[in-house]
């Protein structure tokens, strides 16, 4: 079983709709979680932590469950710019290192 | 502005050769990490570095060694190249700490 899990999507949209991201991960002891985008044969930047308590950063929001395990993400008013590869990110206790996913590729059609 | 710059983007060797992919940051990070990234199984860590000349092994080690002998600059060397380590390479750097990691634009590498 893979550590941290995403539906590949591809997700097609669009413009205007509002979208949502779930990935799940094994490791119960995980501490820190986050979003990554990759543009197209671009290199994967940073979107955004992911709070227990749930943070949102303008369109996007990152919610977290620890019970159950799984991390999301919604993006309202979805863009073209949107258009992406997002990728599920959580800490490996173990080491001072990050465990990705292996991302949900999202096309926002206008 | 964080830049991570590695030494070529596309790259192509022959099975067998020794091949070495270099990375420098500017920032003065601690944290320095070598990813390799395949269609379906996402970003893996072959190795990461924390300090000049320690190292740690990451998921797939096996067939890399890395080298930090200054703080900008992390190697990733394949001693003996083959065909399934053809792939796209990222280095990225953070501080210290869990915080953002900054990725270099990848190499990508095609064994022959």
């Amino acid at each position: 079983r893979k550590e941290v899990e995403q539906d590949p999507g591809p997700f097609n949209v669009p413009e205007g709709a509002t979208v949502a991201f779930n990935c799940t991960y094994s490791n119960s002891a995980s501490q820190s979680f986050f979003w990554y985008r990759q543009d197209c044969r671009k290199e994967p930047k940073l979107l955004m932590s992911v709070y227990s308590s749930g943070n949102e950063d303008g369109r996007f929001t990152a919610q977290l469950n620890r019970a159950s395990q799984y991390i999301s993400l919604l993006i309202r008013d979805s863009k073209l710019s949107d258009s992406a590869t997002y990728l599920c990110v959580v800490t490996d206790t173990g080491r001072r290192a990050l465990t990705f996913g292996s991302g949900t590729r999202l096309q926002v059609q206008p | 502005d964080v830049k991570v710059t590695q030494s070529s983007r596309y790259l192509v060797k022959r099975t067998g050769e020794k091949v070495f992919l270099e990375c420098v940051q500017d920032m003065d990070h601690e944290n320095m990490f070598w990813y390799r990234q395949d269609p379906g199984l996402g970003l893996r860590l072959i190795y990461f570095s924390y300090d000049v000349k320690m190292k740690e092994k990451g998921d797939i080690p096996e067939g890399y060694s890395v080298s930090r002998e200054k703080k900008e600059r992390f190697s990733l060397i394949l001693e003996s190249a083959s065909t399934n380590q053809t792939s796209m390479y990222l280095c990225a750097s953070s501080l210290q700490g869990w915080h953002e990691q900054y990725f270099g634009p990848g190499t990508r590498l095609t064994v022959t």
